[in-house]
């Protein structure tokens, strides 16, 4: 079945950082792929998402690219703030069922930002 | 600020009580999800609803049942549950267009379950 492997955590970096959380995914067909984020107390957000091979999503300073060929949507950031402290998870959306998704995600990645 | 708001924030139930979580978005989508998660997990699919219907459900127990009055609204009744299903319960909304694989979802900020 699908499923989606991240780097495990938790992450602690120095602010103005450079970040790099890693994502890789096996699926059947071309599923779209997103990074969600979670801050404490809180649901989880739509941080950017790809649709196809080589889309590359941004967003707020993260970006990461659809690679097919690495299967892999790796998520950067050039310079983190101590406000980039939460879980990021990496998703992936299964063939959809009547117009609803099934998103499976991978196991989260705490990230910690000292200033 | 999230568009999908739940209620309520913290629920503390016994093992014999009855209670329900609640979920309202005004965004006009179509799909709407019960999420489980446990501390330090993601979350865990539960129920999907499209179109009010409900057309997945993860082998869920009996004891969580879930509603959808209508295209806002998301309930889930719970009635005699273990204590291993403490957890925060997310609430999600999507457009549920047919055929659409990348409308992300908005999740509520989730109800925090305890049984005792």
């Amino acid at each position: 079945g699908d499923s989606v492997t991240q780097m495990e955590g938790p992450v602690t970096l120095s602010e103005e950082a450079f970040l790099t959380i890693n994502c890789t995914y096996t699926a059947t067909g071309y599923p779209s792929l997103f990074w969600y984020v979670q801050y404490p107390g809180e649901g989880l957000q739509l941080l950017l998402k790809a649709t196809k091979a080589d889309d590359k999503g941004s967003n707020k300073g993260f970006e990461a690219t659809y690679r097919k060929e690495t299967t892999s949507f790796h998520l950067e950031k050039g310079s983190v703030q101590v406000s980039d402290s939460a879980v990021y998870f990496c998703a992936l959306s299964a063939p959809p069922g009547q117009g609803a998704q099934k998103l499976v995600f991978g196991q989260g990645t705490r990230l910690t930002i000292n200033p | 600020d999230t568009e999908v708001t739940q209620t309520p924030k913290h629920l503390v139930m016994g093992m014999t009580n009855k209670k329900s979580l609640k979920c309202e978005q005004h965004m006009g989508h179509r799909a709407m999800y019960w999420y489980k998660q446990k501390a330090k997990k993601p979350p865990e699919l539960m129920f999907v609803y499209s179109y009010e219907k409900l057309s997945i459900n993860e082998s869920v127990p009996s004891r969580f049942s879930p509603e959808c009055p209508n295209s806002s609204l998301l309930n889930l009744h719970l009635h005699a549950l273990q204590p291993e299903d403490s957890a925060l319960y997310l609430c999600a909304s999507s457009l549920g267009r047919l055929g659409n694989t990348d409308s992300p979802l908005h999740f509520g900020n989730g109800t925090r379950l305890t049984v005792t």
